[in-house]
């Protein structure tokens, strides 16, 4: 792995279903993020992590969860998904703790609920 | 509240010079990213201002001024490599969410 990837690469969901997307990063950062962009709306943060076993909420936090057991993990879990979760999703990720730092941007997971 | 405004679509010549603007509200300040995102592609960093004052990075430069709320990224001897969308995003102290980006300026650069 080099950098940070995700997974999967684009996914088609029954409304109702749980999903979990996962999100991997190999440069040892401290501070992770989960955004979803939407055409017209941009990049809003949904949950970040400053540091392992740490999350807070972003700007859209609702319908969402997030975990952050290790330094390496940030999955994203959607526990019941709605049409309106459809969207691009981006993980990154920072290498200081806090949120001032540049972002490392994975290449995104194209998340469509029907 | 925060909000963030940005021209919404800009073109420019191959070889000109562009200034994308970028004003914000918010509710306390800590610092402004310009990132560049190419069409189907995830962002990447160009800059980041926590003072006042023009930070030049090759082509790119990014300039703050916290009194008025405002913020620019020039690009000078453009190519058409950057045609992309750039997007401007503020960390704020307080409220809902520590950082907010705006909806984006997508520059089309043209022969």
């Amino acid at each position: 792995i080099a950098g940070i990837t995700q997974a999967p690469t684009s996914q088609i969901l029954a409304a109702g279903r749980r999903m979990t997307l996962r999100c991997t990063q190999d440069m040892r950062h401290n501070a992770m993020y989960w955004y979803r962009q939407d055409l017209g709306l941009g990049l809003r943060l949904i949950h970040y992590s400053n540091t392992a076993g740490t999350t807070g909420k972003g700007e859209v936090p609702d319908g969402y969860s997030v975990s952050r057991a290790n330094t390496d993990d940030f999955p994203l879990t959607l526990a019941s998904a709605v049409p309106s979760q459809t969207s691009v999703y981006f993980c990154a990720s920072s290498e200081g703790e806090g949120l001032d730092n540049e972002q490392f941007f994975g290449p995104g997971t194209r998340l469509t609920v029907l | 509240g925060q909000n963030i405004d940005q021209p919404t679509e800009m073109t420019a010549t191959e070889g000109a010079i562009v200034q994308i603007n970028c004003t914000y509200q918010t509710s306390g300040f800590n610092g402004l990213f310009w990132y560049q995102q190419h069409a189907g592609e995830a962002p990447t960093f160009l800059s980041y201002n926590v003072l006042d004052g023009l930070e030049e990075k090759g082509r790119f430069s990014s300039f703050l001024s916290r009194s008025k709320g405002y913020s620019y990224l020039l690009l000078k001897e453009l190519q058409m490599k950057d045609s992309a969308s750039y997007l401007c995003a503020v960390l704020v102290i307080s409220g809902n969410t520590p950082l907010v980006f705006g909806k984006g300026t997508r520059l089309s650069v043209i022969a």
